[in-house]
């Protein structure tokens, strides 16, 4: 299958401060992104869909000044959340899915875990 | 909006037995892809499975098998053999097709934890 490399695995930012993830499509072209957040032991809940280009589509709830999200390039997409706080703390998983019509599939980064202190 | 539900939070089974985990759904859509996936301790989410619903025939690989129906929505996996290496979060998924409203997201089940005990 394709691979999708998430940078960094793991971060520990300061309240107040911004911290940036990496999601890359490294074998495949990605023209939509997608951005999940999950808690320990739940589900994957899907925060938000970035096409290449284009602004990002936000999931109800998702505020999108917090969360900034930019897919500039077709192997590219950036998560930032902006002034953490503790609440923040989670696991971010993003998955990228190349351009093919409804039969391509999405491939999962390998996730991130932030923690703000 | 589609909903996925995943009714077993903690499952169990012996190594080489096998074990079944349940999944409902609902959806106004006629045509959609199902979606078996796994998230072991790394927290890597990996496929195991999929179905497109427009197949009747139940999707197989090796010894993980759904059983589909359409009209209850209803997606069961079956895990054959069960390996210690089978010990994960498992989700089911739906994803619609073009047209849909849900076209291209996936919507994720609660999750069982499957646990295989040697």
């Amino acid at each position: 299958g394709a691979v999708v490399s998430q940078h960094p695995s793991w971060v520990i930012c300061k309240s107040g401060t911004s911290v940036k993830i990496e999601c890359r499509s490294l074998d495949f072209q990605a023209t939509t992104m997608f951005w999940y957040r999950q808690f320990p032991k739940q589900s994957l809940m899907l925060m938000a869909t970035s096409n290449e280009g284009s602004k990002a589509t936000y999931e109800q709830g998702v505020e999108k000044d917090k969360f900034l999200i930019n897919h500039a390039s077709l192997t590219l997409s950036t998560l930032t959340v902006t002034s953490a706080h503790p609440e923040d703390s989670s696991f971010y998983i993003c998955s990228a899915r190349a351009a093919g019509g409804e039969n391509t599939e999405a491939f999962f980064g390998q996730g991130t875990r932030l923690t703000v202190v | 909006a589609q909903t996925v539900t995943q009714s077993q939070p903690e499952m169990s089974v012996q190594e080489a037995e096998t074990v079944t985990l349940s999944c409902t759904y609902d959806t106004s859509e006629s045509n959609y892809y199902l979606f078996w996936y796994k998230q072991p301790p790394s927290r890597q989410m990996i496929l195991v499975i999929r179905q497109e619903a427009y197949k009747q025939q139940n999707a197989t690989e090796n010894r993980f098998s759904v059983n589909f129906q359409k009209a209850a929505k209803s997606f069961s996996l079956k895990i054959s053999d069960s390996q210690l290496g089978d010990t994960a979060m498992y989700f089911c998924a739906f994803r619609g097709t073009p047209g849909g409203t849900s076209y291209g997201k996936l919507t994720f089940g609660q999750g069982t934890i499957l646990t295989v005990h040697p």
